[in-house]
């Protein structure tokens, strides 16, 4: 199993700001993910972290608002810009290999005033 | 677009009964379904897996179930504790899209509330 970290574990900004989010995984992974999970529902996908690469985005979310970055296999951030409270959410990560299990981080709680 | 959803939101159990969740899934290219459970406050963390070519799996007082033709998943819990208390959710991932690229995103279910009483 891969084990995960992010940092942040929470946070509490201001609209109009930006807050980066990083993920670190303790082994090679061939895939990162962030996902975003507001309270007491489920997971929803925001993007595929490629290395090296520009991340690939799910509808509804776009590399001005969240830009991913990857520059290795082990590390990956995610920046929230220009923040309103719709933003206040969980934000995970996760990684894992190409079809097998995905392990997540333990996320970062957002409080966006 | 796939989706994958859960019969029951919430389960309420007393403590050595067993717990079924179930799951129902919409993508028939899925291959590669995951288990996970969700404590307050932290991440998911990963239970069981099974595989399309596989009906049955089973782990530590944990068993998933896959039914293929129905498109339906659960997870059985044996003797449950208080501590199995949190959220579960069901993940689907198709290995390959329809026009046969790799990928591992894994879609998720609403997930189920499962409460556990002593």
């Amino acid at each position: 199993s891969a084990v995960i970290s992010q940092k942040p574990s929470r946070d509490i900004c201001q609209r109009g700001t930006s807050l980066t989010i990083q993920c670190q995984v303790d082994s090679q992974v061939t895939m990162m993910f962030w996902y975003r999970q507001q309270p007491g529902q489920s997971l929803t996908l925001i993007a595929t972290a490629n290395q090296g690469s520009e991340a690939t985005y799910e509808s509804g979310f776009v590399i001005d608002k969240f830009p991913i970055s990857r520059p290795n296999l082990t590390f990956s951030t995610l920046t929230v810009s220009n923040m309103s409270p719709e933003d206040s959410s969980i934000y995970l990560c996760s990684g894992g290999t190409l079809g097998n299990e995905q392990y997540f981080g333990p996320g970062t709680r957002l409080t966006v005033t | 677009g796939e989706s994958v959803g859960l019969h029951l939101p919430t389960l309420s159990v007393q403590e050595g009964d067993n717990s079924i969740i179930n799951c129902a899934y919409s993508n028939s290219a899925s291959d590669y379904f995951i288990w996970y459970k969700q404590e307050s406050g932290k991440g998911p963390q990963f239970i069981i897996d099974i595989r399309s070519n596989m009906d049955k799996r089973q782990g530590q007082r944990v068993t998933v179930l896959l039914n293929k033709t129905v498109k339906h998943l659960s997870l059985q819990i044996a003797a449950t504790q208080p501590g199995d208390s949190a959220v579960y959710f069901c993940a689907e991932n198709a290995s390959r899209n329809a026009g046969g690229t790799s990928y591992g995103k894994l879609t998720f279910g609403q997930g189920t509330i499962l409460t556990v009483h002593p």
